[in-house]
């Protein structure tokens, strides 16, 4: 069974500055996909970013972007500029590339609250 | 907004109760997931519901139940309420479910259980 950890339970930035979160996981896959997903207070799960184990670049998304290191198993999530309306719960979290039955579900690490300091 | 609707936003109950909670997934979406998001155990899978058809399952508690109805929204139906069924419901909705792709799941606003 694939599990994801992420072992920070929070961190702070400093509005404009750059922060990274991580996340390792562990499977047995070779083909899968990544997933950052951000919760704020509103408690709506929003997609930030997703990355294909099988493509070399890393994924990026404006002031989102990755570090994708599949030997490591590690899957860390950089924002630059810090702006406010960051501050959220942020879930790594796992999907195999080719399912059938139990194994379509995502797999989510136990999150890492984000505070931005003006 | 997700195009994922979830009803009722809260829902407050008491001990062995039965609740409903309901779910219309995005235009176009075959594919409905739960799942449960709570202090202790964090965001984890309950079951999936493929073009009505039940296709995978997680932790599912034997008192949850879940069907998906021709108009493909989805219920997911709790009873026998414990004090620790308090959590967050989540719903969310993808275009496929069958084999392969990214299939990305778009999550509806949560329904917040409380069991008093």
């Amino acid at each position: 069974a694939q599990t994801v950890t992420q072992s920070q339970p929070e961190m702070s930035v400093q509005e404009a500055e750059t922060v990274t979160l991580s996340c390792t996981y562990d499977t047995s896959e070779s083909d899968y996909y990544l997933f950052w997903y951000k919760q704020p207070p509103s408690r709506q799960m929003i997609l930030v970013i997703r990355q294909e184990a099988y493509k070399q670049q890393n994924a990026t998304e404006n002031r989102f972007s990755v570090n994708f290191q599949k030997a490591a198993k590690s899957f860390s999530l950089k924002i630059s500029d810090s702006q406010l309306g960051d501050a959220a719960m942020y879930f790594c979290a796992y999907r195999t590339l080719i399912y059938t039955g139990a194994n379509s579900k995502l797999t989510f690490g136990k999150g890492i609250t984000l505070s931005v300091r003006p | 907004d997700s195009g994922v609707t979830q009803t009722p936003k809260h829902l407050i109950t008491a001990t062995g109760q039965r609740v409903t909670l309901r779910c219309s997934p995005r235009s176009g979406d075959l594919s409905v997931y739960w799942y449960q998001q709570s202090l202790d155990q964090g965001l984890q899978f309950l079951i999936q519901y493929y073009n009505g058809e039940e296709r995978a399952k997680g932790n599912i508690l034997e008192r949850f139940s879940a069907q998906q109805f021709p108009d493909l929204h989805s219920e997911l139906n709790l009873s026998s309420l414990e004090l620790g069924d308090s959590a967050l419901y989540f719903c969310a909705s993808s275009v496929g479910g069958g084999t392969s792709g990214s299939n990305e799941q778009f999550f509806g606003p949560g329904t917040r259980l409380t069991v008093l």
